[in-house]
């Protein structure tokens, strides 16, 4: 089965600061993708990255980075130079490559303090 | 661009009424997905249809229905609403069966209250 945890429910950070939101999950398949998606109070979810499992190079978007380690399972989010717009629910998530389904973690809340 | 169109947006049912939650998207998508959203669990699939003409139960399927009625649209249906089903819905679309790299898109969500 896989699975998908996010240990950090909710999380701070002042406005131009550096945030790094965690992600782990579990499965004992080697091809996969995962992403991050980000839920401002509009609900909306918006894709922020991915990241293709048999890619080591980390994945980057403008401020939004990941540091992917795949022998650790871990998938974190890193936000530089933070900006209230950032505020908002981010959502980790997984798919195996011949899978049908997304697998979601908890969230974590971000609040992003001016 | 529509992309993912979900209706209605906010809903009240009493508890033993059934309705139907509409989702179409215009990306010629194959896949599709319904969620539901609850405080503290995330998203949760309750169903999904790989591509048209299938459909498949995800995590929490007990109480609803679905309907891949083409390749556009994908309904969800509750035929006795309960107390307990009472979420915010999201549908969901992508590109290929299995997803791949390609991530999904979401509709803007329903928010259903269940007295």
């Amino acid at each position: 089965a896989q699975t998908v945890t996010q240990s950090q429910p909710e999380m701070s950070v002042q406005e131009a600061e550096t945030v790094t939101l965690s992600c782990t999950y579990d499965t004992s398949e080697n091809n996969y993708y995962l992403f991050w998606y980000k839920q401002p109070p509009s609900r909306q979810m918006i894709l922020v990255i991915r990241q293709e499992a048999y890619k080591q190079q980390n994945a980057t978007e403008n401020r939004f980075s990941v540091n992917f380690q795949k022998a650790a399972k871990s998938f974190s989010l890193k936000i530089s130079d933070s900006q209230l717009g950032d505020t908002a629910m981010y959502f980790c998530a997984f798919i195996l490559r011949t899978g049908n389904q997304f697998y979601f973690g908890t969230g974590t809340s971000l609040t992003v303090i001016p | 661009n529509a992309g993912v169109t979900q209706t209605p947006k906010f809903q009240v049912l009493k508890t033993g009424q059934s309705m139907t939650l509409q989702c179409a998207q215009d990306m010629n998508h194959n896949s599709m997905y319904w969620y539901r959203q609850d405080p503290g669990m995330g998203l949760r699939l309750i169903y999904y249809s790989a591509s048209e003409g299938t459909t498949d139960k995800g995590e929490v399927p007990n109480g609803y229905n679905v309907s891949r009625l083409n390749k556009r649209e994908f309904s969800l249906r509750l035929e006795s609403a309960a107390p307990s089903q009472t979420s915010v819905y999201f549908c969901a679309s992508s590109e290929f069966p299995g997803g791949g790299n390609q991530p999904q898109h979401f509709g803007d969500g329903t928010r259903l209250s269940i007295l």
